[in-house]
């Protein structure tokens, strides 16, 4: 069975300290790793897809790694705006998953000024 | 402007009614899906349908179905079966193909119950 763990589950940081979350996960063959940012009321916004181990990708503050095991996003000086719960989910590979995207309990960010 | 859309935002369930959470989308996406999400937890999979006419079951289709009679339109029933409604409902598209088919969410339907 797919799984994914998010931690920690809420992080507070002060405005310009930076850190990063972490994507723990089991999948039968990744065919997909997807962060998602989520506001409070709101649905989920789509931030990166990655593919393979070994992959980066970045978008203003975020930076989103991935390992064979974990992805990681990292936040650099962050600001308020970027406070929101980060979810992260994969694709599994396997035919009879269809698209499914196994989701973990998101990562809720408190940036203050 | 291309999306998906779903309405009403806020839905009231009295006992024993069934209810019925719309959604549409303008992106020409193949596939549509339908999600559950509770406070503390991961978003769950009730249905999902990649063609017209034809859908499959989620992790918790228990207690709900749908429809896909357009490419456009996936609506979600909530049924009387269904025993603890309460949720935060979101829906989402992808296309199908490729290495990762991306989804795309809605704004997404709050249904609480009288």
């Amino acid at each position: 069975e797919d799984q994914v763990t998010q931690s920690p589950e809420a992080l507070r940081l002060q405005e310009g300290e930076s850190s990063s979350l972490n994507c723990s996960y089991t999948v039968s063959g990744l065919r997909g790793l997807f962060w998602y940012r989520q506001d409070p009321g709101k649905g989920p916004e789509f931030l990166f897809t990655l593919y393979s181990a070994g992959e980066e990708k970045e978008k203003e503050r975020l930076k989103a790694t991935l390992t064979k095991k974990e992805s990681f996003l990292h936040i650099t000086a962050p600001k308020p705006e970027d406070s929101a719960t980060y979810l992260c989910a994969v694709q599994a590979g396997i035919k009879a998953a269809g698209n499914k995207l196994t989701f973990g309990g998101g990562t809720r960010v408190l940036v203050k000024p | 402007d291309g999306g998906i859309t779903q309405s009403p935002k806020y839905l009231f369930r009295k006992e024993g009614q069934n209810v019925t959470l719309s959604c549409e989308q303008n992106l020409n996406h193949d596939a549509m899906y339908w999600y559950r999400q509770d406070p503390g937890q991961g978003l769950r999979l009730i249905y999902y349908s990649q063609i017209v006419n034809d859908f499959q079951k989620g992790d918790i289709a228990e207690g709900y179905s749908v429809s896909r009679e357009k490419k456009e339109s996936f609506p979600l029933t909530v049924t009387s079966a269904q025993k603890n409604p309460t949720a935060f409902y979101l829906c989402a598209s992808s296309y199908l193909g490729g290495p990762g088919e991306t989804q795309y969410f809605g704004p997404g339907t709050r249904l609480l119950v009288l």
